[in-house]
């Protein structure tokens, strides 16, 4: 079966750190380009950041900008987003997304079914 | 502008027609993407590109536009349809990403 798998939620105080994991099982995504969406519970999706399918090249947010980073290890067909100086806002279920990026649109095609970060004292 | 606006709510009747619509300037550069989500689940990708629809979709979801508005169709709404649809677009810049903030249709 082809799924995205994430881990590493749960909760964190102000000011703390975390780091998420993503790794696909039953598909290589180190052809593609890769994305992390949030989504406080009871609202809307809101994309986080991306990172290219050769690293090359990153962007985020600016909301997480200096704060999240996003990475990517080929060799264990994993996505990361280390989360610093976190924030209550930041306090969202997180997912982990392949893209199939084209020059007019980018389908995000397969989704994992979601970690949750939870940022309270 | 890197906003995509959406009609916050929808309904329909039991095997109508609904047309859901996404606005925004950076539709003028990209298509929009759609996504349904259903409670309790991640969103699912339902019309991509021009009017691409993944297998397993059905051909009633369908998509069009006109200017800087991208529209989802649903022909013969079916109950199962009931769900929050997202659109999504890169910004103006192309280097970020941008949802609207998501429609609710309900399927009477």
């Amino acid at each position: 079966e082809v799924q995205l798998v994430e881990s590493g939620g749960g909760l964190v105080q102000p000011g703390g750190s975390v780091r998420l994991s993503c790794a696909g099982s039953g598909l290589n995504f180190s052809s593609f380009w890769m994305h992390w969406v949030r989504q406080t519970p009871g609202r809307g999706l809101v994309w986080v950041s991306r990172i290219k399918n050769d690293e090359s090249d990153t962007s985020y947010a600016d909301s997480v900008k200096g704060r999240f980073t996003i990475s990517r290890d080929k060799a264990k067909n994993t996505l990361y987003l280390q989360m610093n100086s976190l924030r209550a806002e930041d306090t969202a279920v997180y997912y982990c997304v392949r893209a199939i990026t084209m020059i007019t649109h980018d389908a995000f095609d397969i989704w994992g079914q979601g970690t949750m970060v939870t940022v309270s004292s | 502008s890197s906003d995509l606006t959406q009609d916050p709510a929808v309904s329909v009747a039991l095997g109508q027609t609904v047309r859901i619509t996404c606005q925004g300037d950076s539709l003028r550069l990209y298509y929009a993407t759609w996504y349904q989500q259903k409670p309790g689940q991640a969103p699912v990708l339902v019309i991509y590109g021009r009017n691409s629809r993944p297998s397993g979709i059905p051909d009633r979801f369908s998509g069009s536009r006109s200017g800087n508005t991208d529209f989802l169709t649903i022909t013969g709404a079916q109950a199962e349809d009931e769900a929050d649809y997202y659109c999504k677009s890169r910004d103006s810049s192309g280097n970020q990403w941008v949802f609207g903030g998501g429609t609710k249709l309900t399927v009477l």
